[in-house]
């Protein structure tokens, strides 16, 4: 298996624009998170999926991000509109079920927002 | 009160020396515990887990949880100049959800 894919690999984007992050999963995975890591609050669950349904986007800033999972191969966030301080690596991860299974991530997108 | 705490560092130990990091979490009915590791400009991967009160040992790393103390270390014997990285404590609260510390920056000088 190829490991969890994110696209794009880097994205940079103007103040407004609207950002659509993408990411596949591992085959098989029950769990889907999207997380956002920056220097100053380290990696931050924004949403995660089961099944894909969603199950907690307690995390998800405000209601400029969104984010589905039509299928269980595909995810994407979405950012309308951006804004700077969106800057940040975006990392989708999957996971069996189960307690003890870790979560395996993807090589992330790094947003900047000019 | 975050939901996992480590102390940000950075720690800096010398080549041979053992690394001690540290992670306390707030959710008493968290299940499982990860150690992850993070290489600058990669993504995190997974060092080990530990689920039981103890210790849990794999080559040179030991994982050490208390969960009436609601602690999780890990130390690293005969720390390696390849070691360095950022270092991140996850809990698994229950059903999968996965919360992560903001990382301990960890270097060893040769």
């Amino acid at each position: 298996d190829a490991g969890v894919i994110q696209s794009p690999r880097h994205e940079v984007t103007e103040m407004g624009q609207e950002v659509t992050l993408r990411c596949k999963p591992i085959s098989g995975h029950d769990y889907l998170f999207w997380y956002r890591q920056t220097m100053m609050r380290g990696l931050e669950l924004l949403i995660y999926f089961n099944n894909n349904v969603p199950i907690d986007d307690s995390g998800m800033p405000e209601d400029r991000f969104s984010a589905k999972m039509p299928n269980a191969s595909f995810s994407t966030l979405k950012i309308q509109p951006s804004e700077p301080r969106d800057s940040a690596v975006y990392f989708c991860a999957s996971s069996l079920q189960g307690l003890n299974t870790e979560a395996f991530f993807g090589q992330g997108t790094r947003l900047t927002v000019v | 009160q975050k939901e996992v705490e480590q102390n940000s560092g950075p720690l800096s130990v010398p080549e041979g020396a053992i690394a001690s990091l540290n992670c306390t979490y707030s959710d008493r009915g968290s299940q499982s515990f990860f150690w992850y590791r993070q290489y600058s400009g990669k993504s995190p991967e997974l060092i080990m887990f530990i689920y039981s009160n103890g210790d849990k040992e794999d080559g040179r790393f030991t994982a050490q949880l208390n969960k009436a103390s609601q602690y999780v270390s890990l130390l690293i014997r005969d720390s390696q100049p390849s070691d360095s990285a950022t270092y991140l404590c996850a809990v698994n609260k229950r059903n999968n959800d996965m919360r992560f510390g903001a990382g301990t920056r960890l270097t060893v000088k040769p």
